[in-house]
């Protein structure tokens, strides 16, 4: 599992709320990644960092802020949660290998807002 | 930035039969294709991948072949068995460090 936890696993929230995720990892890799799994859209990147407080936008980054302050934690943070939000969102972190590279997944946290 | 379509969404095959699982993809930067497979409830893993050096890689019942005039690249699941049904995703990276995903294909392999 490379070494990937994620917290909460479930989640339910009501509109308007502010949420935070936490990705945790304890192999030092320095990319971490943040995607969001709805049906019909497969994965999509919300945000993604490239070191302690180096953090960049996916292609679905409206609504979401993250912070990396520590090489192993990466979290997300939704400051005011919307029904559009609910989805499954995994924490990803890249390994990098000889000659390329492999991206890992959390195992996931299903939000729900309501 | 990179666009990656995969077809078909949904593929229903028979036990012991082949599965085909295609994408495109549309920047011609793109030197790494991974597939990953999802089962029920559970995080994506990878299964195999491909760079843009190789145009075929086999591991087992499972194979991945690239196209990079055309922009396309399969996954080929041969003797398909039940532990095979699952979502698939391929992937494409422009980059060292970004993934784009395609839609995902629920295969299931009927008994």
């Amino acid at each position: 599992d490379a070494g990937i936890t994620q917290s909460p696993r479930h989640k339910v929230t009501e509109t308007g709320t502010p949420v935070t995720l936490r990705c945790h990892q304890t192999e030092n890799h320095r990319y971490m990644y943040w995607y969001r799994q709805d049906p019909g859209h497969g994965l999509r990147l919300i945000h993604y960092s490239y070191g302690v407080k180096d953090t960049d936008k996916g292609e679905v980054s409206d609504g979401y802020s993250v912070s990396r302050s520590k090489t192993e934690d990466f979290l997300l943070t939704l400051e005011s949660a919307t029904s559009s939000q609910t989805s499954v969102y995994f924490c990803a972190i890249k390994a990098s290998l000889a000659g390329g590279y492999e991206q890992y997944f959390g195992p996931g946290t299903r939000l729900t807002v309501t | 930035g990179e666009n990656v379509e995969q077809h078909p969404s949904t593929l229903s095959v028979q036990e012991g039969d082949s599965a085909v699982i295609k994408c495109t993809y549309s920047d011609s930067a793109s030197n790494y294709f991974p597939w990953y497979k999802q089962e029920l409830g559970k995080r994506p893993q990878l299964i195999i991948d491909i760079r843009s050096n190789v145009g075929e890689k086999k591991d087992q019942r499972i194979a991945v072949t690239l196209n990079k005039t055309a922009k396309h690249f399969s996954l080929h699941i041969t003797e398909t068995q039940p532990e095979d049904s699952a979502v698939y995703f391929c992937a494409a990276s422009p980059h060292d460090y970004k993934l784009s995903f395609g839609a995902g294909t629920t295969v299931t392999v009927r008994a």
